[in-house]
């Protein structure tokens, strides 16, 4: 089956520790995304990428770190530069380029929630 | 950015027909509007994406006057199912706001 996985769905991290959140696709997207969600907020993006081996800062790119060394593979590592890192942390990934129907359609993974203890 | 104003929340009766309003007055020439759902704890799902005029598909419809505005996201027969946020966005880039929160009564 196609589509995104984000491992782990649970995580727990003491303060001052960094912690590397998986988000692996295997829909042959060319782009991918990094949100986060706060409780009754909506989603704030962190990192995205058009390419492998490239990517650009979001909106709160603060804190965190990305790499793309796969089109397949977008990790995400909260480092204990960011302040306040307990949210949903979610993954997503489209078809870049193209105008269609489903142009901004963006095909979202189950997410992961962590808390800093 | 083009940015978008939605009701903060919605109430319904299961079976009625409910029409969720976005505005979005700086909506630029190569902008698409589209509409997302999401459920407590997951990513939000594609719903629908229009440009101009009228869009339909299997789950809903999207209204969208000439000068593109606003919008109107329009889910037919809702059930309890379909409580839910539903955000809207124009881009790309797309920007989440707090989207509506639509709650569907028996």
């Amino acid at each position: 089956d196609g589509g995104i996985t984000q491992s782990p769905k649970y995580l727990f991290r003491k303060e001052g520790q960094n912690v590397t959140l998986s988000c692996e696709q295997n829909l042959n997207h060319d782009a991918m995304y990094w949100y986060r969600q706060d409780p009754g907020q909506g989603l704030r993006l962190i990192y995205y990428s058009q390419i492998v081996n490239d990517f650009q800062k979001g909106d709160i790119a603060e804190g965190y770190s990305v790499s793309r060394e796969k089109k397949e593979s977008f990790p995400l590592t909260v480092t204990s530069a960011q302040k306040n890192p307990t949210a949903f942390y979610l993954c997503a990934s489209k078809v870049a380029g193209s105008i269609s129907s489903s142009y901004n359609e963006q095909f979202f993974g189950p997410g992961t929630r962590l808390t800093v203890l | 950015l083009a940015k978008t104003t939605q009701p903060i929340s919605m109430d319904s009766y299961e079976g009625q027909e409910v029409n969720i309003t976005c505005s979005h007055n700086n909506i630029a020439t190569n902008d698409y509007i589209t509409w997302y759902q999401q459920f407590p704890s997951q990513g939000p799902r594609f719903i629908i994406q229009g440009y101009k005029t009228k869009v339909t598909n299997e789950v809903a419809s999207l209204f969208i006057p000439a000068d593109r505005k606003s919008s109107t996201l329009s889910l037919p027969r809702v059930s309890l199912s379909d409580t839910a946020v539903y955000y809207c966005l124009v881009g790309p880039p797309l920007v989440f706001g707090k989207g509506t929160r639509l709650s569907v009564i028996a």
